[in-house]
């Protein structure tokens, strides 16, 4: 069955803290993995994407990490700011069909005090 | 700022009523879904709709129809709503990238709850 597992479920760190979120997925065949960040109330936005051959990438302090053969994923969220504090999703897509199937994670609540 | 709008964004009506979840968008996307979300869950999908009047059922069963008859605009319609429709009910919709991988563009929400 394919599953994308995240950790932590929340998180709470002080402002100008970093901290790394956690994405382990077991979906096959492998496409490309994304990150949103869905602000309370609102609807997910696009972080980051990667595909099979890119091991990181970076939007600003969001950088992104992907260990293909391990099937895991990592976000880091350098210098953290108040305006971080959303939940962080992860998605993975396959190729098994045209329309990419993707997979989302329950997400990482991240909270972030002054 | 999202080119792809959802009304209404809160939504509170009794058992039985019949209601229209608006989803337009100014992107010119073809592909356009509906996903319902529950707090502390994973983004199911519901329906989706490949351009002008294709839609498919997703993997979450619903009693909810949809349609596409202009390609900015895919509504998500409940003939008659049950308390066990309470949700929010995302609209999301995709081109291509230069890579062949659907980047989704979400619209900001529908949260309905059904009395």
């Amino acid at each position: 069955k394919n599953q994308v597992e995240q950790s932590p479920q929340s998180l709470i760190i002080l402002e100008g803290k970093n901290c790394t979120l956690q994405c382990n997925y077991t979906v096959s065949p492998f496409s490309n993995l994304r990150w949103y960040k869905q602000d309370t109330g609102r609807g997910p936005v696009s972080l980051t994407i990667m595909t099979f051959s890119e091991n990181t990438k970076s939007n600003g302090r969001y950088t992104a990490t992907l260990d293909a053969d391990t099937k895991q994923s990592s976000l880091h969220i350098t210098a953290s700011q108040l305006s971080d504090s959303a939940s962080y999703i992860c998605v993975v897509s396959d190729r098994g069909s045209t329309l990419g199937r993707l997979y989302f994670g329950r997400g990482t609540q991240l909270t972030v005090w002054p | 700022e999202a080119d792809i709008y959802q009304t209404p964004r809160y939504l509170v009506i009794g058992t039985g009523k019949k209601i229209t979840l608006e989803c337009s968008q100014t992107m010119g996307h073809d592909k356009m879904y509906w996903y319902q979300q529950d707090p502390g869950m994973e983004l199911h999908l519901i329906h989706y709709s490949y351009g002008v009047n294709s839609t498919e059922k997703g993997d979450l069963s619903s009693e909810s129809t949809v349609s596409r008859i202009r390609t900015e605009h895919f509504p998500l319609t409940l003939e008659s709503a049950r308390p066990s429709h309470t949700s929010q009910y995302l609209c999301a919709s995709s081109d291509p990238t230069a890579t062949g991988a659907n980047v989704l563009t979400f619209g900001a929400g529908s949260r309905l709850t059904v009395l």
